[in-house]
């Protein structure tokens, strides 16, 4: 079955860190990029992070960018978003979304998304 | 504050036809194919509207795109009550070096 989970999400303290992971099957997940997309309560979608289908190239939004970090584990079938520093800006449910074209990054097309996992950052 | 402007509103009744704007500039929707998505609340979002107007599996005919410069737009014709969702634009902008999101539109079925 074609799918992804995403897993970890938390309360945090403001300051702190959290890693949330995105388990992905059913698909060459070497020919795809994959991406992290939030969203925070009462607000709209947020583009934050992407990496190449070979894990290689990477990009973040200016929001998180210095503050949280993307990888892929293509033996696990896994893609991680390690959160540091955490605001209370940053509290949202977070998706992870699979590109919908081979071998391209620059994706703003994801046919396959998880259901999410929710990050709340409070003292 | 997204870089990609959407009303935040727009309804129909059922049949209508109803379009919704996504505004952006030369390095995101100049530049680069406009997505659009349907999200239901508590669901994840669909899309709807991908490369080339292509459509995924399963989504009728009914929605269609448009692109013109530095905007685009998403039309519905034979609006039906399950169309009542938000729709998000999406594109990838070459000065950002990301994605931006249109901020929104929600849509009414009268």
């Amino acid at each position: 079955e074609v799918q992804l989970i995403e897993s970890g999400g938390a309360v945090v303290q403001p300051g702190g860190s959290l890693r949330v992971s995105c388990e992905f099957s059913g698909f060459h997940d070497n020919e795809y990029a994959m991406h992290w997309v939030r969203q925070a309560p009462g607000r709209g979608l947020e583009w934050i992070s992407g990496v190449g289908w070979d894990g290689g190239r990477k990009a973040y939004a200016d929001s998180v960018k210095g503050r949280f970090s993307l990888s892929k584990d293509n033996s696990k079938n896994a893609l991680y978003l390690q959160m540091n520093n955490l605001r209370p800006e940053d509290a949202a449910l977070y998706y992870c979304a699979k590109g919908a074209r081979k071998f391209y990054f620059e994706n703003s097309d994801y046919d396959l998304w998880g259901q999410g996992t929710l990050v709340s950052v409070s003292s | 504050q997204s870089v990609l402007t959407q009303p935040p509103s727009a309804s129909g009744t059922p049949g209508q036809r109803v379009t919704i704007s996504c505004s952006g500039g030369g390095s995101n929707i100049g530049d680069n194919p406009v997505h659009w998505y349907q999200h239901l609340p508590g669901t994840a979002p669909k899309l709807l509207i991908y490369t080339n107007s292509q459509r995924p599996s399963g989504v009728p005919d009914r929605f269609s795109d448009s692109k013109s410069g530095t905007s685009a737009s998403l039309a519905i014709s034979g609006l039906q009550s399950e169309d009542e969702a938000i729709y998000y634009c999406a594109a990838w902008d070459d000065s950002l070096k990301g994605v931006i999101f249109g901020g929104g539109t929600k849509l009414t079925v009268l």
